[in-house]
């Protein structure tokens, strides 16, 4: 079976460009998460989907970032314009039920953001 | 201040020993709590999950919690190379979503 897969792996791209960032969640996953980490600090939600509804964005930072999940299956992370701030790795997760009680949440590799 | 803490490390212990980290958190509305390891990399692998105070072992690796202390902690014993590694304690509030992470500990186990 196939794991949480991520597109691209790393990105290097300049201030005020547009990044998209792409999530293949587990088949039949219904709830996918997106993470971020940045240079020295801990890793931090951003959104929760549960199929193709937004659950909760409270972690997106602000405007810049637009998560999309049509038709439930994969979703897209794009950043527009992006920041030197904005780098950093993203990860992707997903879930068969919702995280609550310790159910097993799935990570991905990570996509890794250069914003030079 | 932060709502988990976790020493950064490094953490270098020679092969055979025990490793021991913990967390500390300040919210007491976490009631679950979970470890992570992490290679150079890749992405987050969940190790271990507890709920209730108290220790949960599995293999190598025992997990304790202190809700009183707000303190939670993983052995590993019998550590090996393979076990070197970044360590991210999380945990979840009860009916959240969202996994708070640690910044985790970087573990290198030497032969």
């Amino acid at each position: 079976e196939a794991g949480v897969t991520q597109f691209p792996s790393h990105s290097v791209i300049e201030k005020g460009q547009t990044v998209t960032l792409r999530c293949d969640p587990i088949s039949g996953h219904d709830n996918l998460y997106w993470y971020r980490r940045v240079m020295g600090k801990e890793i931090k939600f951003l959104l929760h989907f549960v199929k193709e509804s937004k659950q909760d964005e409270s972690g997106m930072p602000n405007n810049r970032f637009l998560a999309e999940r049509t038709g439930g299956t994969y979703s897209t992370l794009k950043v527009q314009p992006a920041e030197l701030e904005d780098s950093g790795v993203y990860f992707c997760a997903s879930s068969l039920v919702a995280i609550g009680s310790g159910n097993t949440i799935y990570f991905g590799e990570g996509s890794w953001l250069t914003v030079v | 201040q932060k709502e988990v803490e976790q020493d950064p490390g490094p953490l270098s212990v020679p092969e055979g020993a025990i490793v021991s980290l913990n967390c500390t958190y300040s919210n007491s509305a976490f009631q679950y709590f979970m470890w992570y390891r992490q290679y150079s990399r890749k992405g987050p692998e969940l190790l271990m999950y507890t709920y209730s105070s108290g220790n949960k072992e599995d293999g190598r690796f025992t997990a304790q919690v202190d809700k009183s202390s707000k303190y939670i902690s993983l052995f590993i014993r019998d550590s090996q190379p393979s076990d070197s590694a970044t360590y991210l304690c999380a945990m979840i509030k009860a009916a959240g979503n969202k996994l708070t992470f640690g910044g985790g500990t970087r573990v290198l186990v030497k032969p």
